[in-house]
């Protein structure tokens, strides 16, 4: 069975700080991977997608893949009170749907 | 442009009632994903449809689920009888791509008393 996996947290971080959000999934035909953050009371919305090993940055946002080690970690720098939020990792592949994990909640603390 | 619409936002119903969910996935979208989030077992996918037509729904709990889409503008989700531990969020998502970048809905919260 497919499974993408996070701690649950809550992770707290001071306002300013580099956050660290990570995951592992089990199949290793997975491809491709993505974060969504999900506000309170929210829908999730994407944030980020990677395709390759290595690192992909977005402003604030650097998204990691690790084939051989089966692991995606989200960095976020300068945390704002604003990130706040449940951050949703999902893996695909082949044409089966997204597998979504159960989301760790990130707190930052002003 | 529209995002994904769903009615209705809240949904409160005594055990026993039948309950509809309903979808507008973005135009031109070709996929449409039903999802159920609890904080228990968080975003669990339900069914999804590839061109109006059901692809999987190995994710449906039991036989008192069932979905619909009788065209590309509009998806069901139909609860019948529903029951207390049917409570929860229910998303429904679309996406143009094979079904990997998806767009969420704002979900509708079901409580079931």
């Amino acid at each position: 069975q497919k499974e993408v996996e996070q701690n649950s947290g809550p992770l707290s971080v001071p306002e300013g700080a580099i956050a660290s959000l990570n995951c592992t999934y089990s199949d290793r035909g997975s491809q491709s991977f993505f974060w969504y953050r999900q506000y309170s009371g929210k829908s999730p919305e994407l944030i980020m997608s990677i395709y390759s090993n290595g690192d992909k940055e977005d402003g604030r946002f650097t998204a990691q893949l690790n084939k051989a080690s089966q692991y995606v970690s989200l960095l976020i720098r300068d945390s704002q009170p604003s990130d706040s939020a449940t951050y949703l990792c999902a893996g695909v592949s082949g044409n089966t749907p997204l597998v979504f994990g159960k989301g760790t909640r990130l707190s930052v603390i002003a | 442009d529209a995002g994904v619409i769903q009615s209705p936002r809240h949904e409160v119903t005594e055990m026993g009632q039948e309950v509809t969910l309903r979808c507008k996935p973005i135009s031109g979208h070709d996929y449409l994903f039903w999802y159920r989030q609890t904080m228990m077992r968080g975003l669990e996918l339900l069914i999804y449809f590839n061109n109006n037509v059901p692809i999987d729904d190995s994710g449906m709990p039991e036989d008192r689920f069932s979905a619909k889409m009788p065209n590309a503008s509009f998806s069901t989700l139909k609860i019948q009888p529903s029951e207390p531990r049917d409570s929860a969020v229910y998303f429904c998502a679309s996406s143009p791509t094979g079904g990997i970048t998806q767009y969420f809905g704002p979900g509708t919260r079901l409580t079931v008393l």
